[in-house]
This record gives C-alpha cells, structure tokens and sequence, in this order.
C-alpha cells in the first residue's frame, strides 16, 4: 500500500516559535492533502485541505494567519504552526490523497507539545 | 450538519470473545464509511470502506457491515493484538473530501 512519511514524529518547541510539520506521499502523487488535529481522547478534527499548487481551504475556526500550509509539489505538503502556544499541543496527522484515493492513506502523526 | 457517534467508547474482551462496535453516522448523501485501527501515538491505519447498504467487508477476524444508519465492525475471536482504538468516519456531504470521524472504541483484549 501507499506510504505517507510524516516528519518529526514529536516535537518540543518554546511559546511564541513556529513549528513546520513536513508530509511526504512516498509512492503515489497527492492531488489533495488533508491536515487534521486529535486532542487527547478526541475525534480526528479536519482542519483544512489543500490542493497541489492552490490556497488552503480551511474549516471553520482553524486561524489560516495561525496554521500555515503550503503544497507546492504532488509529493510534499507543510504545516508551519506559527507563534505557537500551549493550546495548540496536540497530534497532527497528515493524509494524503487523490482522484479515487481519499481517506486511504495517513501518515504516522506528529505529537507537537508548545511549554 | 455530519455526525459520527461510535460506542461503546471502552470495550474489554477476553481472548477469544467475539464483539462488535457500532458506529451510527449522519450525512448528506453517503459517499463512503471508513474504519481504521488507531495504535497509541500512531495515525489511523486503513481497514474498510463501505459505500451501499448492505455492504460487507472482511478481514482476518474483522468485518464490516452497512445498513442506511449505522456500521457494525465485528471482531470473531480477537488476540491480545487486536487492541488498540478503532475509528469511523464518513466522507462529508455537501461534496467535500474530508472525513468526519467518531470518538473511537478503545478495545482491550485480556489473553
């Protein structure tokens, strides 16, 4: 099956830095990457789409100025978490997919923590 | 608005004790049932798609099931491997490609 590779697996960072999240679709290429948000014992929570080479959709109450997503190739797409605080320590979770292909594919997490 | 409601939010079985999780859902126009095994500090790993009532799906010890409002995944003769959370999710109406996912069923086997 398709392999998503999502990089760091955790990260530690300082109140006020920013933070990128990297998603890769290893073997297949991404017309569309999901991002989506799980607080502890919580649903995954969509947190936006984007397309290859377009703006970011992103759901309702998600800051776009805050999370910041880039999908520049059909292979790669970025979470900058920017100016982050405590509230924003979470599990980030990529998933990566195509015409035919939504909802098969997710990577590994990121389990970012803001102190 | 899409719902997804799985219970029972805990389960415990001993090994061998079969069991099923339920996963009741609201959606505009069903494109499509998702369930996947969720391990401790991992993402989702895909198991089923669903998209008709009446559709089944089969796996080593799990099956999927579908009916008009809800999804049953049932587990014949779990192993201690078997635990982990179990998600559902639906694609979402109204034609976009994100999922609406549940809280998840925590399952525990005992061997």
């Amino acid at each position: 099956g398709a392999v998503v590779s999502q990089h760091p697996s955790w990260v530690i960072c300082k109140s006020g830095t920013s933070v990128k999240i990297e998603c890769r679709s290893l073997d297949f290429q991404a017309t569309t990457m999901f991002w989506y948000r799980q607080f502890p014992k919580q649903s995954l929570m969509l947190m936006a789409t984007s397309n290859e080479g377009s703006k970011a959709t992103y759901e309702q109450g998600v800051e776009k100025d805050k999370f910041l997503i880039n999908h520049a190739s059909l292979t790669l797409s970025t979470l900058t978490v920017t100016s982050a605080h405590p509230e924003d320590s979470s599990f980030y979770i990529c998933s990566a997919g195509s015409s035919g292909r939504i909802g098969a594919f997710f990577g590994q997490g990121t389990r970012l923590t803001v102190v | 608005e899409d719902q997804v409601t799985q219970s029972p939010e805990a389960l415990r079985l001993q090994e061998g004790e079969s069991s099923s999780l339920n996963c009741s859902y609201t959606v505009s126009g069903l494109r499509g049932l998702f369930w996947y095994r969720q391990d401790p500090g991992k993402g989702p790993e895909f198991l089923f798609t669903l998209y008709s009532a009446g559709e089944e799906k089969e796996k080593e010890r799990l099956k999927a099931t579908l009916t008009k409002k809800e999804s049953f995944l049932h587990i014949t003769a779990p192993k201690p491997e078997d635990s982990a959370t179990y998600l559902c999710a639906v694609k979402r109406g109204g034609g976009a490609d994100g999922l609406t996912f549940g809280k998840g069923t925590h399952l525990i086997i005992q061997p």
